[in-house]
């Protein structure tokens, strides 16, 4: 299964802070995501990245959230003022060219106070 | 959009016994459905998936069905053994789409030894 690393894996920040998480590919591949999951609830998508570019997001992605690859490896999701329902468990995903399925990392938890 | 429907939410079964956890879509353009095993604090890991050209696949203590007729798939766990037990997802992906994924809510399975 391909390895996607995500920092950090456990967030703690106040409310109306900003947050950046990080999630490193290991191999290059070209179609990341980022997933939502709210403690005990499904997983909810966020975006989806290829070629260094949104290709498609959902109605959860408004202007308080962004993505960028950087520097052409790091693929990073910043929330601008956090709320307390942005407490959620982040999966970033990959997928690769040869298989249908996505990949998640480990996971960022973020708590927001 | 799609809509996938996930039943039952939890699941208790003896060890050994047979478990089968039900999704439906709603998306007849839908033509790829994995299933996900998520233990409690970790990220969901593929275990299993389907195409809609294929009606069942089985892949040692675990088999996935599919109806397209009906809209449905299933994921059958025989044997079952207290390691099974976690929160397994569907999720579905239409063949306009590749890059979004629709999950189920959930089914927490618990295999009492």
């Amino acid at each position: 299964e391909p390895e996607v690393t995500q920092t950090p894996s456990h967030q703690v920040t106040q409310m109306g802070q900003e947050v950046i998480l990080r999630c490193v590919p290991i191999s290059n591949h070209l179609y990341f995501y980022w997933y939502r999951q709210i403690l005990g609830q499904k997983v909810e998508f966020l975006v989806s990245f290829y070629n260094n570019e949104i290709s498609e997001k959902s109605e959860i992605f408004d202007d308080q959230f962004s993505v960028e690859r950087p520097d052409g490896s790091n693929f990073t999701l910043k929330i601008r003022s956090t709320k307390l329902e942005d407490s959620a468990m982040y999966f970033c995903a990959k997928r690769t060219l040869l298989r249908d399925t996505i990949y998640f990392g480990e996971g960022s938890w973020l708590t927001v106070v | 959009g799609e809509n996938v429907e996930q039943h039952p939410s939890t699941l208790s079964v003896q060890e050994g016994d047979s478990a089968v956890i039900k999704c439906t879509y709603s998306d007849s353009a839908s033509n790829y459905f994995p299933w996900y095993k998520q233990e409690l604090g970790k990220r969901p890991q593929l275990i299993i998936d389907i195409r809609s050209n294929v009606g069942e696949k089985k892949d040692q203590r675990i088999a996935v069905t599919l109806n397209k007729t009906a809209k449905h798939f299933s994921l059958h766990i025989t044997e079952t053994q207290p390691e099974d037990s976690a929160v397994y997802f569907c999720a579905a992906r239409a063949v306009y789409n590749f890059n979004k994924f629709y999950f189920g809510s959930g089914t927490k399975l618990n295999v009492k030894p």
